[in-house]
């Protein structure tokens, strides 16, 4: 079946710093890939997604680059701030059956000013 | 205003008792869902309803039963509760079923089975 695996947690950086998550994934089709973020006592929200391969998504000045020859997603930002903080999911929906999204594990990501 | 809210925010309660948690969205999506996340915070969705007909229905014990009265509500009632049920309860929603569309999440409801 679809799973996704994102790098163990818990990550700690100082602001300013460069910050990369990986994920990657196991899928049949051509899935769509989400990173959702998580903030402390709040639901998921969309930071940013991709749907075919080669494809860019980026928001707040996070970017993550959907490859299908490494099946990767990995999300970066190249200076984090103390307002990063927050849990990061990867997530993949296929394109076929019930299309359900299906989640990483989660990173836990704590910027230190 | 609130685009997906839950009730209540938490719940407490102890073992053998029969819960609900509310969900609305004022977002004229059709599809919505409910996600389970445990302690470690994985999450994985259980149920999914698509203008009120249950189309997702995860390997979720019996004793969980979904109802959406209309497309803005999902409820989930929780029958004879156990230890095991205590996590954080998401529902979202979407404006279609397909995977490729953005789902917007509710601030969930912690439940904590004593």
């Amino acid at each position: 079946g679809n799973s996704v695996t994102q790098m163990e947690g818990p990550v700690t950086l100082s602001e300013e710093a460069f910050l990369t998550i990986n994920c990657t994934y196991t899928a049949t089709g051509y899935p769509s890939l989400f990173w959702y973020v998580q903030y402390p006592g709040e639901g998921l929200q969309l930071l940013l997604k991709a749907t075919k391969a080669d494809d860019k998504g980026s928001n707040k000045g996070f970017e993550a680059t959907y490859r299908k020859e490494t099946t990767s997603f990995h999300l970066e930002k190249g200076s984090v701030q103390v307002s990063d903080s927050a849990v990061y999911f990867c997530a993949l929906s296929d394109d076929r059956g019930a299309q359900k999204l299906v989640f990483g594990q989660g990173t836990r990501l704590t910027i230190n000013p | 205003d609130t685009a997906v809210s839950q009730t209540p925010k938490y719940l407490v309660t102890q073992m053998g008792n029969d819960k609900s948690i509310k969900c609305e969205q004022n977002l004229g999506h059709d599809t919505m869902y409910w996600y389970k996340q445990d302690s470690k915070k994985f999450l994985k969705i259980m149920f999914s309803y698509n203008n009120k007909e249950l189309i997702i229905n995860e390997t979720v014990p019996n004793r969980f039963s979904p109802k959406s009265p209309d497309k803005a509500h999902l409820n989930l009632h929780i029958n004879s509760l156990e230890l095991g049920d205590s996590a954080v309860y998401f529902c979202a929603s979407s404006p279609g079923p397909g995977g490729r569309y953005e789902q917007y999440f509710g601030p969930g409801t912690r439940l904590t089975v004593t």
